[in-house]
């Protein structure tokens, strides 16, 4: 089957860095997305990793390895607006349907 | 990247009535998503939207209860019928970032619509 892992919560500090993994089991491999989602929005597109190793954009970067099945984003300098659901989705093969997990909630406290 | 535009924004319905959400692309797109989501927890897909052709359903929906139409690259309609109490969420479409045509880069979606059913 095709599954997706991720940690149902998370507590970090304002100011400091925070890591949330996601483990993948698909049946093929064609990417792994990462969005973010706050209460009562859309998912906004943070990353996608096609490739493995660590991919940065600003404070947050996406780091994968196929071989293993793993990704992780990372998160610096975390502000109370990043507050919020992080979804991980792998694309298994080329008809473009992704496999969601279900999200890591994301609690910033001052 | 698209930029979907999804209507309506949110809705509250009686149980038995029918509520249809529209979303427009700005670009021409091969395929539309449409997916649940029930509070607290994550994308559920309910089919992929083609033009020209039948929707494809996920495991546990059926066409009777959510047709979709695609007539068109750029819009495409969900209708959610005989709504029950169950069906109240958030309904999103999402659509390849990509221009037709192009290497593919990514997903969009639409602003969702909350239905609420009493």
């Amino acid at each position: 089957g095709q599954n997706i892992d991720q940690p149902t919560e998370m507590t970090a500090t304002e100011g400091a860095i925070v890591q949330i993994n996601c483990t993948y089991q698909t049946s093929g491999f064609n990417g792994l997305f990462w969005y973010q989602q706050h209460a009562g929005e859309a998912p906004t597109f943070l990353s996608y990793n096609v490739l493995d190793g660590l991919e940065e954009k600003g404070r947050f970067s996406s780091f994968l390895s196929r071989s293993k099945g793993y990704s992780y984003l990372l998160l610096k300098e975390l502000q109370m607006k990043d507050s919020a659901s992080y979804l991980c989705a792998a694309l298994p093969d080329s008809n473009y349907q992704l496999i969601w997990g279900a999200g890591t909630k994301l609690i910033i406290k001052p | 990247s698209a930029v979907i535009s999804q209507k309506p924004s949110r809705d509250i319905c009686q149980r038995g009535t029918s509520l249809t959400i529209q979303c427009q692309v700005d670009s021409q797109v091969t395929m539309m998503f449409w997916y649940r989501q029930q509070p607290g927890q994550s994308l559920t897909l309910i089919a992929t939207a083609n033009q020209g052709s039948e929707a494809t359903y996920e495991s546990g929906f059926v066409i009777d209860k959510f047709p979709i139409s695609r007539p068109n690259l750029t819009f495409s309609t969900l209708t959610v019928s005989n709504m029950s109490p169950e069906d109240s969420s958030i309904y999103l479409c999402s659509v390849s970032s990509t221009p037709l045509g192009s290497p593919f880069y990514g997903y969009t979606f639409g602003s969702g619509t909350r239905l609420t059913v009493v």
